[in-house]
């Protein structure tokens, strides 16, 4: 079965410094995958989404990129946190085709200071 | 996409049958209705998906009026672990629509 791994569970970084969040997805090949984050109090908005190696879909403008190294890994980055980067980031994944379903992972609280 | 509407919260018996409600009137031929759920702190776990006919699995019973303007989905015997927020998303299956669009959601409580 597929599974979807993200890391770190939470994180607390200060104002300024760099992120790099990793998602990682088993059991399948040439998954579609996405970032989202959720702001406090707030639906969850898309970010960036892939469907392969090297293609990146930028959703809204931001201080965030993300970067798909392998076919099933998905990187989310910041050279500069800002105090409005924090929230709950989840990465999701879905196999190829119009109505398929995502599937989320765990996802990473993250609180800038 | 097809805006959804949902009660804020509902209450359901532990052992009953929990029926959540989504009205989305303006949907299109093409366009899914799909079902997610969010537990506190945890990411949102997909439940069940439809395009016209009604759906069931292992989870759930979905239930899509004749004219896909509403749908219901059913949890036919709530346990205090279903107590989460319930999103109904209606997304088309097309070109570049990859985005969920979440809303506020149904506050389910499964009392025990």
């Amino acid at each position: 079965s597929q599974t979807i791994h993200q890391w770190p569970a939470t994180l607390v970084q200060p104002v300024g410094s760099p992120l790099s969040l990793e998602c990682t997805v088993e059991g399948t090949s040439n998954p579609n995958l996405y970032w989202y984050r959720q702001a406090a109090g707030r639906g969850l908005q898309l970010l960036f989404y892939s469907v392969g190696i090297g293609q990146i879909s930028s959703e809204v403008p931001q201080n965030l990129s993300a970067s798909r190294p392998q076919d099933r890994q998905f990187i989310l980055s910041s050279k500069k946190l800002l105090l409005s980067d924090s929230g709950f980031y989840l990465c999701a994944w879905s196999v190829w085709g119009g109505n398929q379903p995502q599937h989320f992972g765990d996802g990473t609280r993250l609180s800038i200071l | 996409d097809a805006k959804t509407t949902q009660p804020t919260s509902m209450d359901c018996a532990e052992g009953r049958a929990a029926n959540l409600p989504c009205n989305h009137s303006t949907i299109s031929g093409n366009e899914y209705v799909y079902w997610y759920r969010q537990i506190h702190s945890q990411g949102p776990q997909y439940i069940i998906h439809g395009l016209k006919n009604n759906e069931t699995n292992e989870m759930a019973s979905l239930i899509i009026t004749e004219d896909r303007k509403s749908s219901t989905l059913i949890l036919p015997h709530a346990t205090l672990r279903d107590t989460a927020v319930y999103y109904c998303i209606v997304r088309g299956d097309g070109g570049s629509n990859y985005k969920l669009t979440f809303g506020k959601g149904t506050l389910l409580t499964v009392n025990p």
